[in-house]
């Protein structure tokens, strides 16, 4: 029962790298989204997708590009990393919200980051 | 982008104290309130989705209420233990869709035995 897994789970990379995070979802899920958490703060959505093949900016989208080419899979580029791009990146999915369960958001366990 | 709050920050009570914490959002356009535990190192999970004004939810020993009018939800932990220890966060939407949740910023709980 894998629901939502996250690769990698931990990161380390020189300023001006690049990188993408890989999200996967085996819940059939409409939505998907990437937040990140800081310490002191709440998680803060990146981008978001509603469906394959749509993306959509969240609260903090700058430095950030996401692709869903396919239903279960959302990656996070970051495509030259910043030490302010230190964070704890965390993606989730949800049913539409019209759904049964839709409100309900799964996380998977985190991919911490860490920019030099 | 909504202004959800979470008191207290943090918070120590002894094994067995029931104890509770309060979330706070604009009640104007509401459409959902979230609560979810997050232990170190985990993913967080989800407690209780509440849509209604006067909802209540009970799991186990953790149960919520929601107070859509005047904006807010308390989550209560009867006779809390160790394994309770956790943060708990809060979120809320408007315009009627997850993409839209906004997190507080959570209430770290700590369960000493």
């Amino acid at each position: 029962n894998a629901g939502v897994t996250q690769t990698p789970k931990f990161r380390v990379l020189k300023t001006g790298q690049s990188m993408t995070l890989l999200c996967a979802q085996d819940m059939n899920h409409e939505y998907m989204y990437w937040y990140r958490q800081d310490p002191g703060m709440g998680l803060r959505l990146i981008h978001y997708s509603v469906g394959e093949g749509t993306t959509a900016k969240g609260e903090v989208p700058d430095g950030y590009n996401v692709s869903r080419l396919k239903k279960q899979n959302f990656l996070l580029g970051l495509e030259s990393a910043a030490p302010s791009q230190t964070s704890v990146y965390f993606c989730a999915s949800s049913y539409a919200s019209w759904q049964a369960d839709g409100n309900t958001i799964y996380f998977g366990e985190g991919s911490w980051l860490t920019v030099v | 982008i909504l202004n959800v709050e979470q008191s207290p920050q943090s918070l120590h009570v002894q094994e067995g104290d029931s104890t509770n914490f309060t979330c706070s959002f604009p009640s104007s356009n509401f459409y959902a309130l979230h609560w979810y535990r997050w232990e170190t190192a985990k993913s967080p999970e989800a407690l209780f989705v509440m849509t209604l004004n006067g909802d209540e939810k009970k799991k186990g020993r953790i149960s919520a209420t929601l107070n859509t009018k005047e904006g807010y939800s308390y989550l209560y932990i009867k006779g809390s233990q160790p394994e309770d220890s956790a943060t708990y966060l809060c979120a809320s939407n408007s315009g009627g869709s997850n993409y839209k949740l906004t997190f507080g910023k959570g209430t770290l709980l700590t369960v000493n035995p």
